[in-house]
């Protein structure tokens, strides 16, 4: 069946530093993939997608590519802020099957002044 | 916000009782999705339903059961319960029953069961 891989966390880093999150995927056919975000005591929220291929997702200074080659879709994000603190989590959407997420373990970030 | 609402925020109840979580979509979604998250499990897919009707099924035990109203309220009741039931339990809404991949959350009822 369809899985998601996320590397554990806790990740712990200095404000400014650079972020990766990596994370891969088992799936048949073709996903689309995402990253959603829960702040402490909220719910998910999408922070990006990306539907294809070479595709790549980027919102609020994050980014990820949809790497069909490596089964991957690793976050990234240049300079992290104390707000960016959250766990973060990859999903994966087969397509047809509605919107009925596969959720990776999620990856707990800490950013510290 | 998500514009999703879950009740209660907190239950603590024991272990063999009933309880019923109740959650109502962002104003004119039509899917509901119930999600389990735990620490040793992850966060995992439940249930799904459409404009009333059930549209897919996860890893949701025969004890749990779920239905969607008319008003497109959603409520999911757990049976029975034992320890291991103790978890965050999120609702998530969407317009339609499309392949979109974005889903917006409820804060999530966490139940205790001592």
């Amino acid at each position: 069946g369809d899985s998601v891989t996320q590397m554990e966390g806790p990740v712990t880093l200095s404000e400014e530093a650079f972020l990766t999150i990596n994370c891969t995927y088992t799936a048949t056919g073709y996903p689309s993939l995402f990253w959603y975000v829960q702040y402490p005591g909220e719910g998910l929220q999408l922070l990006l997608k990306a539907t294809k291929a070479d595709d790549k997702g980027s919102n609020k200074g994050f980014e990820a590519t949809y790497r069909k080659e490596t089964t991957s879709f690793h976050l990234e994000k240049g300079s992290v802020q104390v707000s960016d603190s959250a766990v973060y989590f990859c999903a994966l959407d087969r397509r047809n099957a509605g919107n009925m997420l596969t959720f990776g373990g999620g990856t707990r970030l800490m950013v510290k002044p | 916000d998500s514009g999703v609402t879950q009740t209660p925020k907190h239950l603590i109840t024991a272990t063999g009782q009933r309880v019923t979580l109740r959650c109502s979509p962002r104003s004119g979604d039509l899917s509901v999705y119930w999600y389990q998250q735990s620490l040793d499990q992850g966060l995992q897919f439940l249930i799904q339903y459409y404009n009333g009707e059930e549209r897919a099924k996860g890893n949701i035990l025969e004890r749990f059961s779920a239905q969607q109203f008319p008003d497109l309220h959603s409520e999911l009741n757990l049976s029975s319960l034992e320890l291991g039931d103790s978890a965050l339990y999120f609702c998530a809404s969407s317009l339609g029953q499309a392949n979109t991949g974005e889903l917006f959350f409820g804060e999530g009822s966490r139940l205790t069961v001592l």
